[in-house]
């Protein structure tokens, strides 16, 4: 049972629109949960990382994090041509303070 | 600043050869950590290195040795290469604590033939 899911995709939207992308994980003893993105053939870059419940906004990226239902979202406002990616999230797996358990991505096209 | 940088950028070997995969970092972080990707796997833990002088096994280790050489660098190294080991393989860094990041190197890909 992988730990942290992901819908693969792909998920297209218009120009201007939200991208909403959704992520669910398994261990209740999980702190910090983070979002990174991967352009095609390059290497994940870090977006936005959450741990206390609620909502957290950089920009046009926000990401929600609900622990009792154990998801976590990112929501990318006025999508832009340039946010089509394959977006990965990460979730620390409890007890140790430096592992993180990856999904599987879920690729984003954003259409002009 | 660089961050984190591997080497080499692109390898193919052939079934049975060695190579090590190298590492470094200049963000002085105590954590560093091998992954690899395959297509819709995402990215799997090989080997991580809590501190300068340790090192422990990740989600998928056989098969592979790690070298914490000092607080810079980390390398990866195949003993004996098999073809389920192509891959792209991302090392990483990041401070110590739950809530740090971790911040991604450029990437090795490698094709074993």
């Amino acid at each position: 049972q992988k730990e942290v899911e992901q819908n693969s995709g792909p998920l297209s939207v218009p120009e201007g629109a939200i991208a909403s992308l959704n992520c669910t994980y398994s261990d209740r003893g999980s702190q910090s949960f983070f979002w990174y993105r991967q352009y095609s053939g390059k290497s994940p870059e870090l977006i936005m990382f959450i741990y206390s419940n609620g909502d957290k906004e950089d920009g046009r990226f926000t990401a929600q994090l609900n622990k009792a239902s154990q998801y976590v979202s990112l929501l990318i406002r006025d999508s832009q041509p340039s946010d089509s990616a394959t977006y990965l999230c990460a979730v620390n797996i409890a007890g140790s303070a430096r592992q993180l358990t990856f999904g599987s991505g879920t690729q984003l096209t954003v259409l002009p | 600043n660089a961050g984190v940088t591997q080497t080499p950028k692109f390898q193919v070997l052939k079934t049975g050869q060695s190579m090590t995969l190298q590492c470094a970092q200049d963000m002085n972080h105590n954590s560093m950590y091998w992954y690899r990707q395959d297509p819709g796997m995402g990215l799997r833990l090989i080997y991580y290195s809590a501190s300068e002088g340790t090192t422990d096994k990740g989600e998928v280790p056989n098969g592979y040795n790690v070298s914490r050489l000092n607080k810079r660098e980390f390398s990866l190294r195949l003993e004996s290469a098999a073809p389920s080991q192509t891959s792209v393989y991302f090392c990483a860094s990041s401070e110590t604590g739950v809530h740090q990041p971790q911040h991604f190197g450029d990437g090795t890909r490698l094709s074993i033939l």
